[in-house]
């Protein structure tokens, strides 16, 4: 079984400063993790995901996420914060790195960026 | 290149009523997945069609079925509606094909029972 643990389902950060969104998972497999972003009234975009090469990611719109196996965490960041990345952000994990099996989703964490 | 589309995009339902919701998926993916995304949570899987059949299942009842056509489109059914249905529902496509690809996700429907 394979869950997902988001911690704060809100975080506030003034533009410029530092986006840190924290998700730990717990899973029987070595996993596959994927960070989302949902703007309102729309869908999920694929941000980035680990895929068991690099254990640092990059992803789109500067965001990057490090995979921690001793720790079980797949945290987000972004160096300085920008008013369009105001969202709602959900990390998931899977048993494969497409779509061949289902995604769990944590509860997702609502970043509010201030001027 | 047409991403994956939904419609409607809102809805409006009664308790007991049925509905039912449609997706179409990218240009090229074969794989339709439905996820369930409840006010304040994130989205729960619901199921997966590949080639016309329900290939995985999640913890949902039997009220919930679906469908996928020949041209890989699909649809989501829901019968006798409970108020707790009311949800964000998402399509997400994929192509077996390409095993490191990531679902792509259309914008959902939005079903509010009454």
């Amino acid at each position: 079984a394979q869950s997902v643990t988001q911690l704060g389902s809100h975080v506030s950060v003034s533009e410029g400063a530092l986006v840190l969104l924290r998700c730990n998972y717990s899973s029987s497999v070595p996993p596959y993790l994927f960070w989302y972003v949902q703007y309102p009234n729309q869908g999920l975009q694929l941000l980035l995901k680990y895929t068991s090469a690099a254990t640092l990611v990059k992803g789109i719109n500067g965001f990057e996420a490090e995979f921690k196996k001793s720790e079980t965490s797949f945290h987000l960041t972004k160096p300085s914060a920008h008013m369009s990345d105001a969202a709602e952000y959900f990390c998931a994990v899977s048993l494969t790195p497409s779509g061949y099996s289902t995604l769990t989703f944590g509860k997702g964490t609502m970043l509010l960026v201030s001027p | 290149d047409a991403g994956v589309t939904q419609s409607p995009t809102h809805l409006i339902k009664t308790r007991g009523q049925q509905v039912t919701l449609r997706c179409s998926p990218k240009s090229g993916h074969d794989t339709v997945s439905w996820y369930q995304q409840a006010l304040g949570q994130g989205p729960q899987f619901i199921f997966q069609y590949y080639e016309e059949e329900e290939r995985q299942r999640g913890n949902f009842p039997d009220r919930f079925s679906g469908h996928q056509f020949p041209n890989y489109s699909s649809e989501l059914n829901v019968n006798a509606l409970l108020l707790g249905d009311s949800a964000l529902y998402l399509c997400a496509s994929s192509f077996q094909g390409a095993p490191n690809s990531p679902l792509h996700f259309g914008n959902g429907t939005r079903l509010t029972v009454t």
